[in-house]
């Protein structure tokens, strides 16, 4: 089975600062990693996601994140935050089934920008 | 331009009623999923389809149908709705490759409210 944590459920940050916003994992098999953003009242959508290659994976709005296969993590960062970043960000880690794509998220993180 | 629509994006009913939402997708998906947002935002997968068949169906009451008329469309049906149905329903598609690598695209939600 799989799980993941995300450590932080809000996370207030001024803007401009750096933020980190941590996800764990668990898996007995072979995932893939992601990384989604949720805006008030609307949709979820991609910020990025980890598939093989280079550990450092950089997504959309300036955000990156780092696979630790050791670690089981994959942590996303931004070095400075804007007041549009404001949203609820979800971890996620994806398996194949069948013809679909089974994925399973994390509790997400709200992050709030103070000016 | 919408790439994933549902309607209607607002729900608000009596317990016992039976509703639908519907959702369409124009990216020439062939996998489409249907997601339950709580009010703590965990988001959990209810159904996935693919081309029209039924691919996953996780633990979820029996008075929740699915049906897919044709790959772009996949609808939800509710019956005897009680109040623990309120939360936000989410539609998403993804090519269904079957590796698990996809990105998923959300639609804007549907929030349910049952009174």
């Amino acid at each position: 089975a799989q799980s993941v944590t995300q450590l932080d459920s809000q996370v207030p940050v001024f803007e401009e600062a750096p933020v980190e916003l941590r996800c764990n994992y668990s898996s007995s098999v072979s995932v893939y990693l992601f990384w989604y953003v949720q805006y008030p009242n609307q949709g979820l959508q991609l910020l990025l996601k980890y598939l093989s290659g280079s550990t450092l994976v950089k997504g959309i709005n300036g955000f990156e994140a780092e696979f630790n296969k050791s670690q089981t993590s994959f942590h996303l960062r931004k070095p400075s935050v804007h007041i549009s970043d404001t949203a609820e960000y979800f971890c996620a880690v994806s398996v194949p089934y069948s013809s679909a794509s089974k994925i399973i998220f994390g509790s997400g993180t709200r992050l709030s920008i103070r000016p | 331009d919408t790439a994933v629509s549902q309607t209607p994006k607002y729900l608000v009913t009596q317990m016992g009623n039976d509703k639908s939402i519907k959702c369409e997708q124009n990216l020439g998906h062939d996998t489409m999923y249907w997601y339950k947002q709580d009010s703590k935002k965990f988001l959990k997968i209810m159904f996935s389809y693919n081309n029209k068949e039924l691919i996953i169906n996780e633990t979820v009451p029996n008075r929740f149908s699915p049906k897919s008329p044709d790959k772009a469309h996949l609808n939800l049906h509710i019956n005897s709705l009680e109040l623990g149905d309120s939360a936000v329903y989410f539609c998403a598609s993804s090519q269904g490759v079957g590796t698990g690598s996809d990105t998923q695209y959300f639609g804007p939600g549907t929030r349910l409210t049952v009174l």
